[in-house]
């Protein structure tokens, strides 16, 4: 069966520093994956989608996530954080013909002045 | 603006009790989803539904059912609520694609006492 590891429960980080977030899903003929977020207090909301093509994917608010499937990653990064960009990140994969999708456990990501 | 409502943002019940939380989809969407939320253990499935009246099991069915008479409406019913059952309860939506982003509603903490 698919799985998501998110290796990182919580990442701190200065504001204004690169912050990279882990993801590494089970291998599968075809792998749809995402990134959400889930800033405090609400929902979940995407981040960004890799569907094919290009192995770079950008998304909202200046981040993006490389596809890497020799290592099967994807990998979610963001060159400058902001205070607003403390929420919890996850990672989801869509297994073969689903509409499902199955979550990793999740990293909160903390941006401090 | 597409919008996922759930009926209680808080909601405490007593060992026992019979729980209906409500989820409200104004997107047209034919997928519906129950998730649980719980720390260190993200998000896992409960139920889906893919139609009016038709749904399926999830990763954790067990102590809950579901109810879809309506296309726009989703409950989760806990018939007999236990402790155990202390969570973050999440909606979300999205129409009937693989790659299709997941609407989330701004989840129910339920604590049962």
């Amino acid at each position: 069966a698919q799985s998501v590891t998110q290796l990182d429960s919580q990442v701190p980080v200065f504001e204004e520093a690169p912050v990279e977030l882990r993801c590494n899903y089970s291998s599968s003929v075809s792998v749809y994956l995402f990134w959400y977020v889930q800033y405090p207090n609400q929902g979940l909301q995407l981040l960004l989608k890799y569907l094919s093509g290009s192995t770079l994917v950008k998304g909202i608010n200046g981040f993006e996530a490389e596809f890497n499937k020799s290592q099967t990653s994807f990998h979610l990064r963001k060159p400058s954080v902001h205070i607003s960009d403390t929420a919890e990140y996850f990672c989801a994969v869509n297994p073969d013909n689903t509409d499902k999708l199955i979550f990793g456990t999740g990293t909160r990501l903390q941006v401090f002045p | 603006d597409v919008k996922v409502t759930q009926s209680s943002r808080y909601l405490v019940k007593r060992t026992g009790e019979k729980v209906f939380l409500e989820c409200v989809q104004d997107m047209d969407h034919e997928n519906m989803f129950w998730y649980r939320q719980d720390p260190g253990l993200g998000l896992r499935l409960i139920y889906f539904s893919y139609d009016v009246k038709m749904k399926e099991k999830g990763d954790i069915p067990e102590g809950y059912s579901v109810s879809r008479e309506k296309k726009e409406r989703f409950s989760l019913i806990l018939e007999s609520a236990s402790t155990n059952q202390t969570s973050m309860y999440l909606c979300a939506s999205s129409p009937p694609d693989l790659l299709a982003t997941q609407y989330f509603g701004p989840g129910t903490r339920l604590l049962v006492l």
